[in-house]
């Protein structure tokens, strides 16, 4: 089983739509919590990040964690045609040597 | 402000040779971090490099090996190449923490590595 799971998709949705986007992890020891989004060619940018459980809103994008489910969700609100990308997800625990552990990422396409 | 260059920007080998990668960090950062993303499995860890010294090291063979020069760039060398090490091999910089903590990666755009 692999320590952070996350739908590959790809998952299509009309422009305006609110997407979801979700990963679970198993180790208990996650205590950063980060979403990235990569472009096709391009290398992976930050986009939001929570530390612990609790929600962070930034614009259309709003980052929840629910720890006690192990489960983190990233809202994007009225999507938009260049929301179409790969978003990752990504955790790294205190002491773990500044590792980051990746999802696999979703693939999504907002459509005109 | 120059981001994370990565050089080349492709590269194809055949089994058993070597192939190396480069990474110029943002000016001022002093860690550089190595991942693989191939298809289908997401990033994988693959080094960490501060201040000229290995930090950490993912589950990887010794045949991935590398190292950070005094300028703080950065040199990922892939030994005895197999056709699994085809993949797109990112690297990333990093100086600040967030005020959590967690540090803030950039990334490159990779380099992609095909292995015939």
């Amino acid at each position: 089983q692999k320590e952070v799971e996350q739908d590959p998709g790809p998952l299509s949705v009309p422009e305006g739509a609110i997407v979801s986007l979700n990963c679970t992890y198993s180790n208990s020891a996650f205590q950063y919590f980060m979403w990235y989004r990569q472009y096709s060619r391009k290398g992976p940018e930050l986009l939001m990040y929570t530390y612990s459980s609790g929600n962070k809103e930034d614009g259309r994008f709003t980052a929840q964690v629910d720890k006690s489910s192990k489960y983190i969700s990233l809202f994007i609100r009225d999507s938009q045609p260049s929301d179409s990308a790969t978003y990752l997800c990504a955790m790294s625990a205190p002491g773990g040597g500044n590792k980051l552990t990746f999802g696999t990422g979703t693939q999504l396409k907002v459509e005109l | 402000e120059a981001g994370v260059t990565q050089s080349p920007t492709h590269l194809i080998k055949t089994r058993g040779q070597q192939a190396t990668l480069r990474c110029s960090p943002i000016s001022g950062h002093t860690s550089v971090y190595w991942y693989q993303q191939a298809l289908g499995l997401g990033l994988q860890f693959l080094l960490w490099y501060d201040e000229g010294e290995e930090r950490n090291r993912g589950n990887f063979p010794p045949r991935f090996s590398g190292r950070q020069f005094p300028n703080y760039s950065s040199e990922l060398n892939v030994n005895a190449l197999e056709l699994e090490d085809s993949a797109l091999y990112l690297c990333a910089s990093s100086l600040a923490k967030l005020a959590s903590g967690a540090n803030v990666l950039t990334f490159g755009a990779g380099s992609r590595l095909t292995v015939l």
